[in-house]
C-alpha cells in the first residue's frame, strides 16, 4: 500500500521561497507521476505541476511557471517542491498525489498526502 | 484553457435522496480524462470516478458517473451520512499535460 508523508507546516515571509518534500513508502515510486496540488483556506483545488522521477522533467501549470520547481530524488523516494517569491496568496495546504497510472500523465491521483500547510505572513 | 464550471454550487438533500452533481466544460472533452473526486473537511480529496464513469478501487457502488462532450454528472443514488462532503470534478490534458479542477459542489445535510 503506497503511502505518502509530507514535510511539516512552514511559516515564511513575503518575497522568501519555501520547499515541501514528499516521501513515498511502500510501492513502485519512479514510474509514477507525483503532482502538487494546493488548497487557499476555503478554497478550491489547484494544480501546480508535477514529475514522473524517472523521466526527470516536470511539468508545470502555466500559471506557476517560472515560480515552482518540483525535483525527484529516486534514492530516498522523495519528490520536492519549491515555490518562490511567495506572496500572502500563497498560502495554503499544499498536497503531493500519485497518479493512478504507471507512466500516467498527470491523469487521476488516487493517493494522497495528508497535505502541509504553508503560511505566507509578514 | 478548459474550464470546469460546477452546479449547483450547494446542494441541500437528506440521507436516502438522490444526489446529481453537474460539471460543464467550456469546450468538449476526452471522456478519458474526466473524472470526480469527493473532500471532506481536514481531509485530502478521494478519487471516486475516473474516465467519466468507472469507479475508482473501494468506491461504493451508490457513486455512479456519466457523461461526456462537454457535460458530465456525478450521480449518488442514497446518500448516506458520510456522503455529505464536497465534490470535484477534474479534467486532464494538453500538451504539456495539465489537470482542472472545477470550483466543487458542497453536498450538505438538509
Amino acid at each position: 500500500q503506497v503511502q505518502l508523508a509530507q514535510s511539516g507546516a512552514e511559516v515564511k515571509k513575503p518575497g522568501s521561497s519555501v520547499k515541501v518534500s514528499c516521501k513515498a513508502s511502500g510501492g513502485t515510486f519512479s514510474s509514477y507521476a507525483i503532482s502538487w496540488v494546493r488548497q487557499a483556506p476555503g478554497q478550491g483545488l489547484e494544480w501546480m505541476g508535477g514529475i514522473i522521477p524517472t523521466f526527470v522533467k516536470a511539468n508545470y501549470a502555466q500559471k506557476f511557471q517560472g515560480r515552482v520547481t518540483i525535483t525527484a530524488d529516486e534514492s530516498t523516494s522523495t519528490v520536492y517542491m519549491e515555490l518562490s517569491s511567495l506572496k500572502s496568496e500563497d498560502t495554503a495546504v499544499y498536497y503531493c498525489a500519485r497518479d493512478r497510472e504507471e507512466y500516467g500523465l498527470y491523469y487521476y491521483m488516487d493517493v494522497w498526502g495528508k497535505g502541509t500547510t504553508v503560511t505566507v505572513s509578514s | 484553457d478548459i474550464v470546469l464550471t460546477q452546479s449547483p454550487g450547494t446542494l441541500s438533500l437528506s440521507p436516502g435522496e438522490r444526489a446529481t452533481l453537474s460539471c460543464r466544460a467550456s469546450q468538449s472533452l476526452t471522456s478519458r480524462y474526466f473524472g470526480w473526486y469527493q473532500q471532506k473537511p481536514g481531509q485530502a480529496p478521494r478519487l471516486l470516478i475516473y474516465d467519466a464513469s468507472s469507479r475508482a478501487t473501494g468506491i461504493s457502488d451508490r457513486f455512479s458517473g456519466s457523461g461526456s462532450g462537454t457535460d458530465f454528472t456525478l450521480t449518488i443514488s442514497r446518500l448516506e451520512p458520510e456522503d455529505f462532503a464536497v465534490y470535484y470534478c477534474q479534467q486532464s490534458g494538453g500538451s504539456p499535460p495539465e489537470i482542472t479542477f472545477g470550483q466543487g459542489t458542497r453536498l450538505e445535510i438538509k
